[in-house]
């Protein structure tokens, strides 16, 4: 079945750019989704990426896709204090249950 | 629209107790899950349901039951907890499948102790 895969943990200074790397295992995958989770709340989506595309940009987010290494980034440009989070990559599953695969989650701290 | 609720926010249980966890949600969405989430790990999908009356087991179902009797409930049973199911609990619903649909709306989660 689908594997996802993601780092653990990502420190950056306020104002700096953050990339969140994501690996995933099943090339059926139609769509790729980012989550936020803030301390003590649940999930927000945060955006996604269908597969036939390499990029999408939405204001200081910008996914990138490399769909033959099965290789998914997120980008935050000029990243504030606002943006320490956990951050979710999920692949859909290509069956017809609507399931998604999540990785571990990336913790993002941004220092001032 | 209120989007996806549950109750309760917090829950302490003795082992061998019984709660059912709730979630509704009034998107008037097809599929509704039920995720677990321990300390700095991931989800695990625990079951899942594309439509009322029909519901699946994911990843991590043993000890729990659920049911799907409306399109709007979807509530998580647990029998006889352990400290095992010690966890943060979410439930999340999406429209339909494939697409942008597979887009999943999380509730606030529901965090159980078991001692």
């Amino acid at each position: 079945g689908e594997d996802v895969e993601q780092s653990l943990f990502l420190s950056v200074r306020e104002g700096d750019s953050s990339v969140i790397n994501c690996t995933y295992t099943d090339s059926s995958s139609t769509y790729l989704y980012w989550y936020k989770q803030e301390p003590g709340a649940g999930l927000q989506l945060l955006t996604y990426i269908f597969s036939n595309m390499d990029m999408k940009q939405d204001q200081r987010l910008t996914v990138l896709l490399n769909k033959k290494d099965k290789h998914l980034s997120l980008r935050i440009a000029d990243t504030q204090t606002g943006d320490s989070a956990i951050y979710f990559c999920a692949a859909a599953d290509g069956g017809n249950t609507g399931k998604l695969i999540f990785g571990q989650g990336t913790t993002l701290q941004v220092k001032p | 629209n209120a989007g996806v609720t549950q109750t309760p926010k917090f829950r302490i249980l003795k082992i061998g107790q019984s709660m059912t966890l709730q979630c509704t949600q009034d998107m008037n969405h097809n599929y509704m899950y039920w995720y677990r989430q321990d300390p700095g790990m991931g989800l695990k999908l625990i079951y899942y349901s594309v439509g009322a009356g029909i519901t699946d087991k994911g990843e991590v179902p043993n000890g729990y039951n659920v049911s799907r009797s409306t399109t709007e409930d979807f509530p998580l049973r647990l029998e006889l907890a352990a400290p095992s199911q010690t966890s943060v609990y979410f439930c999340a619903s999406s429209y339909s499948k494939g697409g942008a649909g597979d887009t999943q709306y999380f509730g606030p989660g529901t965090r159980l102790t078991v001692l």
